[in-house]
């Protein structure tokens, strides 16, 4: 069975542009999380969905992130436009109803010059 | 509101030396706790977690942490490491009962073990 994956697993972009993340959760899991680390620092949550729904979007930044599920299946995390601050890696993590456990992906790696 | 914290940022140990990595937490209902673990260059791994039941629980790698309500503390032990434990270490809570619950993570401990 396919983990959690993620892509691209590394991204340079210039300040100002575009950049959209994309997650594939585990088959079946209806629970999708987007977390982001920066710098070091602790991994913070920024959203989650139950299927397609939007269950907390609470950690999002602010209106430069623009999430969606589609389908209730793969996830995107856009970033537009992106700022400095926005550098870090970006974890995505599927889980089942009964939310037990979380399966991470490896990683996507942004780097903003 | 839920929160972890990972007192200690960096801990070097010589190797086959015991390890004891701190956690604390605060919650307001009751939690699931895990410890993750990010190898270099790797993803996160979940290395063990408390749902219900046995305050003691073991991951294969020899590792063990005790959940312990009174002092809300999920500490990480391991009576004798080895070189491949170094990594980095998240311990995490969420209230798992819910649809709604999400994982919090804690800032992460560095291990690394010197020969």
């Amino acid at each position: 069975e396919a983990g959690v994956t993620q892509f691209p697993s590394h991204s340079v972009i210039e300040k100002g542009q575009t950049v959209t993340l994309r997650c594939d959760p585990i088959s079946g899991h209806d629970n999708l999380y987007w977390y982001r680390r920066v710098m070091g620092k602790e991994i913070k949550f920024l959203l989650h969905f139950v299927k397609e729904s939007k269950q907390d979007e609470s950690g999002m930044p602010n209106n430069r992130f623009l999430a969606e599920r589609t389908g209730g299946t793969y996830s995107t995390l856009k970033v537009q436009p992106a700022e400095l601050e926005d550098s870090g890696v970006y974890f995505c993590a599927s889980s089942t109803r009964m939310n037990t456990e979380a399966f991470f992906g490896q990683g996507t790696r942004l780097t903003v010059v | 509101a839920q929160s972890v914290t990972q007192l200690d940022s960096q801990v070097p140990v010589f190797e086959e030396a015991p390890v004891e990595l701190r956690c604390n937490y605060s919650s307001s209902v009751s939690v699931y706790l895990f410890w993750y673990v990010q190898y270099p260059n790797q993803g996160l791994q979940l290395l063990l977690k408390y749902l219900s039941g046995s305050t003691l629980v073991e991951s294969i790698n020899g590792f063990e942490a005790e959940f312990n309500k009174s002092q809300t503390s999920f500490h990480l032990r391991k009576p004798s490491v080895h070189i491949s434990d170094t990594a980095e270490y998240f311990c995490a809570v969420s209230d798992g009962y819910s649809s709604a619950s999400k994982i919090i993570f804690g800032s992460g401990t560095r291990l690394s073990i010197r020969p």
